[in-house]
């Protein structure tokens, strides 16, 4: 079954605690990207990859990093989280007619 | 810049009744567009999309949208809703040419079902 996988799904952690949320597709998808979104606001992005080794910002990178060494997967870390990154998070990976596919969400607190 | 609008944060209406969902977009150029919808909890899932062609676009779930070039719009329509259909919508544009990594989301409509 083609689908995008986020873990963890819900994480509760404090100011300055290093996390990271995995994400993997198993598409073989070159584009993969993540998004937060935060009520009002919809969804925005924060990062995206266009093929290993080859990662851009998007509208809202401050306080996050990412890494693609492989095709499949695509991190994002958090080296010193912040409450106002307490946010829904999603990964996803591009399909050949440009269309999202998107994880199930990864839902952040920061204390 | 390309930017979304979506004018209604919520929408209800009575189950059985048609729907509409307005959409507006900012963007110079053909825009590719997406509606997706999110159930609670869950995360996003495609209901249709416009690239090219005819401009009423059918997708799943029996939802259609219309693109409407003179208008900048992209609304999304049922006519007859379904209480299952209760979730936030979201309309989306991509820039032409640029696979994915620059979808720009309008803010959401959250629809409620009344029985």
């Amino acid at each position: 079954e083609a689908q995008v996988t986020q873990n963890p799904r819900y994480l509760i952690t404090v100011t300055g605690k290093k996390l990271t949320v995995t994400c993997s597709q198993n598409m073989n998808h070159e584009y993969m990207s993540w998004y937060r979104q935060d009520p009002g606001l919809g969804l925005r992005q924060i990062y995206y990859s266009m093929n290993v080794e080859v990662t851009d910002k998007g509208d809202v990178p401050e306080g996050y990093k990412v890494s693609r060494k492989e095709k499949r997967n695509f991190p994002l870390i958090l080296e010193s989280p912040s409450p106002n990154q307490t946010s829904l998070y999603f990964c996803a990976s591009t399909g050949s007619a440009g269309e999202l596919f998107f994880g199930e969400g990864s839902r952040l607190t920061v204390l | 810049a390309q930017s979304v609008t979506q004018p209604d944060i919520h929408i209800t209406v009575s189950e059985g009744a048609s729907l509409e969902l307005r959409c507006n977009y900012s963007y110079g150029a053909t825009p590719y567009l997406f509606w997706y919808v999110q159930s609670p909890g869950q995360g996003l899932q495609l209901l249709l999309k416009y690239f090219s062609g005819d401009t009423l676009v059918q997708g799943i779930k029996g939802f259609e949208a219309e693109f409407k070039r003179s208008q900048s719009s992209f609304n999304l329509r049922k006519p007859s809703v379904h209480w299952s259909d209760a979730a936030e919508y979201f309309c989306a544009v991509l820039t032409e040419g640029n696979a994915g990594n620059m979808l720009t989301f309008g803010g959401g409509t959250r629809l409620m079902v009344k029985p």
